[in-house]
């Protein structure tokens, strides 16, 4: 079946350490985007990419770090700059950068702090 | 910085109830919105992309309406059923990659 994939479900950070959080999509979409949730908030872009080897801020990017090496995958590096990671991260794609175009949603990775 | 709203925050129902929410939006350079529904332990599955005034659309017994005249969308359940218990995600873009998401309106259906 065609989808994202996140891992992994579940993610625990000790102070000081930089955890990678998978996204692999099989959709053959261009755009790639990894948000934030937090309790009682909409969900916030942290970045987002239009295409390979391309990716852009968005309004929390502060403390986390991307690559778009392949199509398929777009791996999120929360690094120990992030002083409050603990959320629920959600990857998603979309056919292209159009705002007409919904986006897919991979299941989640939930992160906490040791 | 565009700030779009959902009301109520959640929402109990009983079976077979009609039910209706809202997603309110600055109505100022708006280009398209999206409603997606957010059943837990799931990924948010889009239900509708709407663009233009007076759009109406329809999936079975969920409808949404848009004016972006004022500047909201409203979101009807017909005949609400226990598997319609989900959270409701407003997304409004305002052109390329600048998506606004809600807060979600979270609805229980009690059989």
């Amino acid at each position: 079946d065609g989808g994202i994939t996140q891992s992994p479900k579940y993610l625990f950070r000790k102070e000081g350490q930089n955890v990678t959080l998978s996204c692999e999509q099989n959709l053959n979409h261009d755009a790639m985007y990894w948000y934030r949730q937090d309790p009682g908030q909409g969900l916030r872009l942290i970045y987002y990419s239009q295409i390979v080897n391309d990716f852009q801020k968005g309004d929390i990017a502060e403390g986390y770090s991307v690559s778009r090496e392949k199509k398929e995958s777009f791996p999120l590096t929360v690094t120990s700059a992030q002083k409050n990671p603990t959320a629920f991260y959600l990857c998603a794609s979309s056919i292209d950068w159009g705002s007409y175009q919904p986006q897919h949603f991979g299941d989640g990775t939930r992160l906490s702090i040791l | 910085i565009l700030n779009v709203e959902q009301s109520p925050q959640s929402l109990h129902v009983q079976e077979g109830d009609s039910t209706n929410f809202t997603c309110s939006f600055p109505s100022s350079n708006f280009y398209a919105l999206h409603w997606y529904r957010w059943e837990t332990a799931k990924s948010p599955e889009a239900l509708f992309v709407m663009t233009l005034n007076g759009d109406e659309k329809k999936k079975g017994r969920i409808s949404a309406t848009l004016n972006t005249k004022e500047g909201y969308s409203y979101l009807y359940i017909k005949g609400s059923q226990p598997e319609d218990s989900a959270t409701y995600l407003c997304a409004v873009n305002t052109g390329g990659f600048k998506t606004i998401f809600g807060a979600g309106t979270r609805l229980f259906v009690k059989a």
